[in-house]
């Protein structure tokens, strides 16, 4: 069974902080998407990763596809309160039919 | 261009009943998936649906069915519900069916309360 893990699940920072969320997982995937959920709201996709080693920049938001296909990372620069919300990554497989497994998410709450 | 539309957007029910969900997916769109999200498992799979077919299911017992129209609507039903059933339940829909370039887009949910 492939798993996405997400750490940490919760976190809370003043306005202006840096942070940044993992997604770890010892499966390949193919591709790996970055979403936020706000409240009452579906996942919006952030972004989507494709190449092992791959990094994409939306503007002070970062990512990063491991080299290896089994991890990325969020990073955040100078979070504002408008970041806060529920961050999920899902990787998906290339075996047979696609599917989409998402990790448990991290709760990011940004505080002015 | 609407979004993808989820109806109704709460449901309460109770344990035995059955209940069915629905999906309008943005004009074009012809591939819609479900999932279920909990605050303990998080967001899990259901089923995929391309051109009325189901292309790919995830691992939820018979009682989660679903189906989907020539127009690409899509429902799902659940059938003698358990508490565990609470849950948000989403939709997405995407041009063509799930792929590593292809993006689908998420409705707002349905969230279904089960006592």
């Amino acid at each position: 069974t492939q798993l996405l893990e997400q750490s940490p699940q919760f976190l809370s920072i003043q306005e202006g902080e840096n942070l940044t969320v993992y997604c770890n997982s010892s499966s390949v995937f193919s591709s790996l998407q970055w979403y936020r959920q706000e409240p009452g709201e579906g996942p919006v996709l952030l972004v989507t990763v494709v190449t092992g080693g791959e990094v994409k920049k939306l503007k002070r938001l970062t990512f990063q596809f491991g080299d290896a296909r089994k991890d990325s990372s969020l990073h955040i620069t100078a979070a504002q309160p408008g970041d806060t919300g529920l961050y999920l990554c899902a990787g998906e497989n290339s075996g047979g039919y696609n599917k989409l497994i998402f990790g448990a998410g991290t709760r990011l709450a940004v505080h002015p | 261009k609407a979004g993808v539309t989820q109806t109704p957007r709460y449901l309460i029910k109770t344990r035995g009943q059955q209940v069915t969900l629905s999906c309008s997916p943005i004009s074009g769109h012809r591939s819609v998936s479900w999932y279920q999200q909990t605050p303990g498992q998080g967001l899990q799979f259901l089923f995929e649906y391309f051109s009325e077919t189901q292309r790919n299911k995830g691992n939820f017992p018979g009682r989660f069915s679903g189906r989907q129209f020539s127009n690409s609507r899509s429902e799902m039903n659940v059938s003698t519900l358990e508490l565990g059933d609470s849950a948000l339940y989403l939709c997405a829909s995407s041009l063509v069916p799930r792929g590593s370039t292809d993006t689908q887009y998420f409705g707002p949910g349905t969230r279904l309360t089960v006592l």
